[in-house]
């Protein structure tokens, strides 16, 4: 069993829409979670971090944490074609070593 | 702020031969971490490195080695190359706040 489960997707929605990216993971000792978005060809770019339950918004970014269901969830507003890219959700479970899922390509069609 | 650098950016190499990689990391961080990146095993950690000391390390074998100098600079090293090394590997510079940012990366190709 992966430590991160993320839906590979593609996830395709609609330009405006709410995108809602999800993810899992199965250490409870886990204590940071991360979401990075990668672009193809580039490398990962950080979007988000959240320590502790509940809501976390940047912008149009919101990050969920529910840490007795054990997920981390990002929910892009107003999404827009620039957004098309793979979204990482990265989980600390031992100091500074972080543990990615697998990603989710998202694709914003105008 | 000047980002995180990595060189060289792209490297061909034979396998059995060695190839050594180089991180900067922003200016003020202390902490660096090294992953690799593939389409089938997707981000792995490596190693992380603080005021020259290795912290934590990953499952890799004993052919991928790093170091750290004083100045936060951070190289990584693997030995013996085999195909299944090729891949992206990123050098993160993480802050006060345990965020890691992440350079533009070495694509490693071994032929």
């Amino acid at each position: 069993q992966k430590e991160v489960e993320q839906n590979s997707g593609p996830l395709s929605v609609p330009e405006g829409a709410i995108a809602s990216l999800n993810c899992t993971y199965s250490d409870r000792g886990s204590q940071s979670f991360f979401w990075y978005r990668q672009y193809s060809g580039k490398s990962p770019e950080l979007i988000m971090s959240i320590y502790s339950n509940g809501d976390k918004e940047d912008g149009r970014f919101t990050a969920q944490l529910n840490k007795a269901s054990q997920y981390v969830s990002l929910l892009i507003r107003d999404s827009q074609p620039s957004d098309s890219a793979t979204y990482l959700c990265a989980v600390s479970t031992a100091g500074n070593m972080l543990t990615f899922g697998g990603g989710t390509r998202l694709m914003v069609k105008p | 702020k000047a980002g995180v650098t990595q060189t060289p950016r792209y490297l061909i190499k034979t396998r059995g031969q060695q190839v050594t990689l180089s991180c900067s990391p922003i200016s003020g961080h202390r902490s660096v971490s090294w992953y690799q990146q593939t389409p089938g095993q997707g981000l792995q950690f490596l190693f992380e490195y603080f005021s020259e000391t290795q912290r934590n390390k990953g499952n890799f074998p004993g052919r991928f080695s790093g170091r750290q100098f004083s100045n936060s600079r951070s190289e990584m090293n693997v030995s013996t190359l085999e195909l299944g090394d090729s891949a992206l590997y990123l050098c993160a510079s993480i802050d006060s706040s345990y965020e890691q940012y992440f350079g533009p990366g070495t694509r490693l190709t071994v032929t």
